[in-house]
């Protein structure tokens, strides 16, 4: 069972800041924040995780509210191609990844 | 930089015949390595996970096997294939110094009629 809560769907206008929300309640202390994402008929890509403090990278910034209950994953800048499943995953390190329904981003022009 | 290959992309089988996916991995060494399984419009299951050579955990009972005869090489396999075991296959790596972030392939869509 995923341990996160993800709405099913989005939209994102094209150049415009998409805040992809997670609630992940149950997390533990050793617990780390991923985020993947799997555009259609690929193999899920690797984004960002983090544990307490907010991540930043070349694709997205991770921000993590200081009770780690919920995270929101930031692309500032979306494009068509960000168009993709986008999944919240809490684990340890070296835990299961356990992927839910994610959210379906749509970025539209 | 690590990559990772998968292949067939995709592949037509009949039911009860046999089956053979290759996952290898470059620019790592002693890569923990994975096969999931991904149902149409479903999430991923893990079906097998190996942290060496000849070493390989099952997650669940099933009609496939897995085989790791080389340090970056993932084979699974299937001596009969099953209408049930349609679907999209993934096979990812991880390292222990990258905090264990796992990277998945590109995938093998298998269907079985």
């Amino acid at each position: 069972d995923a341990k996160t809560t993800q709405p099913p769907s989005m939209d994102c206008a094209e150049g415009r800041a998409a805040n992809l929300p997670c609630n992940h309640s149950t997390i533990s202390g050793n617990e780390y924040v991923y985020w993947y994402r799997q555009i259609h008929s690929q193999g899920p890509q690797y984004i960002i995780h983090g544990l307490k403090n907010n991540e930043t990278n070349e694709m997205a910034s991770l921000i993590i509210t200081e009770d780690r209950k919920s995270s929101t994953l930031i692309l500032p800048h979306a494009t068509l191609r960000d168009t993709a499943v986008y999944y919240c995953i809490v684990r340890p390190v070296g835990g299961k990844l356990i992927f839910g329904q994610g959210t379906e981003l749509s970025v539209k022009p | 930089s690590q990559t990772i290959h998968q292949w067939p992309a995709t592949l037509v089988q009949p039911v009860g015949s046999p089956l053979s996916l290759e996952c290898t991995v470059e620019g790592t060494s002693n890569p923990n390595l994975y096969w999931y399984r991904q149902a149409a419009g479903r999430g991923l299951q893990l079906l097998f996970y190996s942290v060496g050579i000849g070493q390989i955990s099952s997650e669940v009972p099933q009609n496939l096997s897995a085989s790791r005869p080389q340090d970056r090489q993932f084979i699974l396999s299937s001596k009969k294939l099953l209408l049930s075991d349609s679907g999209f296959y993934l096979c990812a790596w991880s390292v222990w110094g990258r905090g264990e972030t796992q990277y998945f392939g590109p995938g093998t869509r298998l269907l079985v009629l």
